[in-house]
């Protein structure tokens, strides 16, 4: 099946400084990949949708200015967690979704968790 | 709008016995609909969806759900659980291109021997 690998699966880091998540599919071209956050005991919430090659699109409350997305390549996209505090700890999670075909399925990555001390 | 709401957190239930979680949906456009599984640090698995068409969907690992629009629910249910079920139950529900999944907070199922 479609495999999504997520970079690192946790990180502890300083208040101040940035950190950066690497989501890749394995065995197909995401030509969309979705960033999720989750907190403790809390649903999974959609943060931004990036297609390959384009803007990401961030929703409502989300600051892009924070939390930077590249989708460089059908394979890989990024989130950076910029000027990181306590506050932005949380489990992050990444999706990818193969071509039009599958339109509607996202494959998962197992998760980043972000301490921020 | 779309939400999704998933009633009990925490289900236990013994081995051999039947599992049923519930999912409650609100749309404003037709739904579809999903159960994903999530095992302690892996990624979200997808069990089952429902598009269009038939209304009882069947997944993997001896799982079912069935939509029903008066009720608007689509609840996951299996009627033998396993020890290995023991996991994170998350419904989902997006529009048809799925665009955007609105997940609901995850119902944690136990399983006892």
């Amino acid at each position: 099946g479609a495999v999504v690998s997520q970079h690192p699966s946790r990180v502890i880091c300083k208040s101040g400084t940035s950190v950066k998540i690497e989501c890749r599919s394995l065995d197909f071209q995401a030509t969309t990949m979705f960033w999720y956050r989750q907190f403790p005991k809390q649903s999974l919430m959609l943060m931004a949708t990036s297609n390959e090659g384009s803007k990401a699109t961030y929703e409502q409350g989300v600051e892009k200015d924070k939390f930077l997305i590249n989708h460089a390549s059908l394979t890989l996209s990024t989130l950076t967690v910029t000027s990181a505090h306590p506050e932005d700890s949380s489990f992050y999670i990444c999706s990818a979704r193969p071509g039009r075909a599958s339109l509607n399925i996202q494959y998962f990555g197992a998760g980043t968790r972000l301490s921020v001390l | 709008a779309q939400s999704v709401t998933q009633l009990g957190s925490h289900v236990s239930v013994s081995e051999g016995a039947l599992v049923l979680l519930r999912c409650n949906y609100s749309s404003s456009v037709p739904p579809y609909l999903f159960w994903y599984v999530q095992y302690p640090n892996q990624g979200l698995q997808l069990l089952l969806k429902y598009t269009t068409g038939a209304t009882l969907v069947k997944g993997i690992n001896g799982f079912e759900a069935e939509f029903k629009k008066s009720e608007t629910s689509f609840h996951l249910t299996k009627p033998s659980a396993h020890m290995s079920d023991a996991a994170e139950y998350f419904c989902a529900v997006s529009d048809r291109y799925g665009n955007k999944l609105v997940f609901g907070a995850g119902t944690i199922l136990r399983v006892k021997s």
